[in-house]
């Protein structure tokens, strides 16, 4: 299935630190999901953005989509230990349904 | 609802053996997914299941691997012949798929961590 390209793959920070993740697709999409995988843990289901340029926050985590639908982001303010796991955004409309997971986002919090 | 309940949770078997994983996926979603995970390959879909039909099976590895859906609660993923290269953990989970660009989350289970030796 087709997947919508995130990047960093691997990313290190001091706590304390903002993160950002971004993902981009060449086509326009109905819709972005976020989950979130904690280590030896399964994926949880964090936002799902639909709206051109939508902005949902979660606490330290902001997410948007951007004005064309082909890209959005996640931003984490002064990140803490307990957000390390790795973060993956994917699009259930760029398939008959299914979900595709990319490679996601591996971020490490160095105390 | 309890959720997304994959059994066993851990399961150990030598190399040639039938090995079969189960799910049962929340209650009123219409779609089932089966998930491999390991270091190398990441996250890969297996298979894709709608209304208990199979939609997307283009991940399932090899004619070693098999699953079903005999009805609205229930799926299994069967490996036979077992082989090493075939421990990972295997997710299973649901979601309600409208098909209109507006999905609900899916559901993810605990995970079967599989082993074959």
């Amino acid at each position: 299935g087709q997947q919508v390209m995130q990047i960093p793959q691997y990313q290190h920070v001091q706590e304390g630190e903002d993160f950002t993740t971004y993902c981009n697709s060449s086509t326009t999409l109905s819709n972005i999901q976020w989950y979130k995988q904690r280590p030896g843990g399964h994926p949880v289901f964090l936002i799902q953005l639909v709206k051109s340029g939508e902005v949902k926050k979660q606490k330290r985590l902001t997410f948007q989509f951007g004005e064309a639908k082909k890209n959005s982001s996640l931003h984490i303010t002064a990140t803490q230990t307990t957000d390390v796991g790795t973060y993956f955004c994917l699009s259930p409309s760029l398939g008959r349904g299914q979900l595709t997971f990319g490679s996601g986002t591996q971020l490490t919090v160095l105390p | 609802d309890a959720g997304v309940i994959q059994s066993p949770r851990h399961e150990v078997t030598e190399m040639g053996q039938e090995v079969t994983l189960r799910c049962k996926p929340i209650s009123g979603h219409n779609s089932l997914f089966w998930y491999r995970q390991t270091m190398m390959r990441g996250l890969e879909l297996l298979i894709y299941f709608n209304n208990n039909v199979p939609i997307d099976d283009s991940g399932m590895p090899e004619d070693r691997f098999s699953a079903k859906m005999p009805n609205a609660s229930f799926s299994t993923l069967k490996i036979q012949p077992s082989e090493p290269r075939d421990s990972a953990v295997y997710f299973c989970a649901s979601s309600l798929h409208s098909g209109r660009g507006s999905d609900t989350e899916a559901f993810f289970g605990q995970g079967t961590r599989l082993t074959v030796v």
